[in-house]
């Protein structure tokens, strides 16, 4: 059974940064597509940053430049740093695995307040 | 980018109803699109892949159709546990774009 299991989210003040971590199990994160996708409290669905098979990344214009994706083969885990951080950024990080995004994590929650 | 279309954003319907739902693309995408469902505090099933297929384990009551920018999941008969919100996902192209979801109510 495939597992993916997502650590790293908690309080942050604007402006601060904080790094999330995906570590599949039953996945390998080297040739497979790994995105996030976030919820914004009470909002729909947003994608917000892809790694694919040849491990280039893409963003969503709103992370562009604050967030980066990257990926440890030797740990199967993918990371996204996320720097100067926004209220709008507040959401449920979802990671999720497979080119149409077959399996998701429980999600974890990031909070952007003073 | 491409934008997904998703109509309606919310709708009500009885018990034994069919339902449909529309996502269009703002270009092609051939059968690049998966339909997801989401109860509240939940995390996001998917219910249809390629745009027809269904996920392993998901009602026969769902189904999903189309090719190109125009497709639709139907739900052929509305069930009390259906009572979601369901989300559509072009993923022919990064960006990949989610639909503005539609809230399914159980009247």
């Amino acid at each position: 059974e495939v597992q993916m299991v997502e650590s790293g989210g908690g309080l942050v003040q604007p402006g601060g940064s904080l790094r999330l971590s995906c570590a599949p199990s039953g996945f390998t994160v080297n040739n497979n597509y790994m995105t996030w996708v976030r919820q914004a409290p009470g909002k729909g669905l947003e994608w917000v940053s892809v790694i694919n098979r040849g491990g280039s990344t893409f963003y969503a214009d709103s992370v562009k430049g604050r967030f980066t994706f990257s990926r440890d083969t030797s740990k199967n885990t993918v990371y996204v740093q996320m720097n100067s951080l926004r209220a709008e950024d507040t959401a449920v990080y979802y990671c999720a695995g497979g080119s149409d995004l077959d399996y998701w994590g429980q999600g974890t929650l990031v909070t952007v307040s003073s | 980018d491409i934008q997904m279309t998703q109509s309606p954003s919310a709708m009500s319907a009885s018990v034994g109803d069919r339902v449909t739902i529309t996502c269009r693309a703002s270009q092609g995408i051939r059968n690049s699109l998966a339909w997801f469902q989401q109860k509240p505090g939940k995390v996001p099933k998917r219910l249809i892949y390629a745009a027809s297929s269904l996920q392993s384990g998901v009602p026969s009551r769902f189904s999903g159709s189309g090719s190109g920018t125009e497709f639709t999941l139907t739900i052929s008969s509305l069930q009390p546990e259906d009572s979601a919100t369901y989300y559509c996902l072009q993923h022919n192209n990064d960006p990949l774009t989610f639909g503005g979801g539609t809230k399914v109510e159980i009247k």
